[in-house]
């Protein structure tokens, strides 16, 4: 089993660009791929990025995702912060023996 | 368009059974996994299992299995999350989602479980 791990907690400015990121414990990232969901409070999680790099229509595109090899992690960068996108964000991945695994959540303040 | 609704708020006291549901449209329910997903409150997002209505195949996280019961009516296009026996720990809130290619989408509105003496 791998494990996928997330910064508990991140924040920066409205109009500023944060980066959370997603580092699979085992396996490497490239193998599966990684999804994004943005949870707002009191709220169903919702898809910001999926395959990766795949955007949902309706998803700004302020949002994009990319994964690194090296350091085998997954990134989500959101560009132009909005308070709006104060929420808690979860990467989420998968392989053939273990069909969804979640990364811990990251909570995102805009402040 | 794709939508799951899922059953409404719950009540229960330690010891008591309870079934939820999910209800799938706007797509071949048979033809996509779903899977559950727990919520305790103030954590994280913790994979319960997952179920394939076309032919009822389910696998559970190795953290749920024993502890609950995945079904579904492909008939009336509903997914099932069950307990026999509820414990104050089982308090959260408990999604249903589609699984599709490896991600979940869309999610249900979500079920709050409340078990309290």
């Amino acid at each position: 089993n791998f494990m996928l791990t997330q910064p508990h907690s991140v924040s920066e400015s409205p109009g500023k660009t944060v980066t959370i990121s997603c580092t699979r414990s085992s396996g490497s990232i490239a193998s599966n791929y990684v999804q994004w969901y943005q949870q707002r409070p009191g709220s169903a999680p919702t898809t910001v990025i999926y395959e990766d790099n795949q955007r949902p229509s309706g998803v700004p595109d302020r949002f994009s995702g990319s994964i690194d090899s090296s350091s085998n992690s997954a990134s989500l960068t959101i560009s132009g912060l909005k308070t709006e996108d104060e929420a808690d964000y979860y990467c989420q991945s998968y392989d053939s023996s273990n069909p969804v695994v979640f990364g811990g959540g990251t909570k995102l303040t805009v402040l | 368009e794709v939508q799951l609704v899922q059953s409404g708020a719950e009540v229960k006291k330690p010891g008591e059974s309870l079934k939820i549901s999910c209800k799938g449209s706007g797509y071949s329910f048979t033809s996509y996994w779903i899977g559950w997903v727990r919520q305790m409150p103030g954590k994280g997002l913790e994979w319960m299992g997952i179920i394939y209505p076309g032919d009822s195949d389910t696998r559970y996280s190795p953290s749920f299995q024993g502890q609950v019961t995945i079904s579904a009516d492909k008939s009336i296009s509903t997914a099932y999350l069950q307990w026999s026996s509820l414990k104050a720990s089982d308090t959260a809130m408990y999604y249903c989602a589609r699984l599709s290619e490896g991600w979940f989408d869309p999610w249900g509105q979500g079920t709050l479980v409340t078990v309290s003496s």
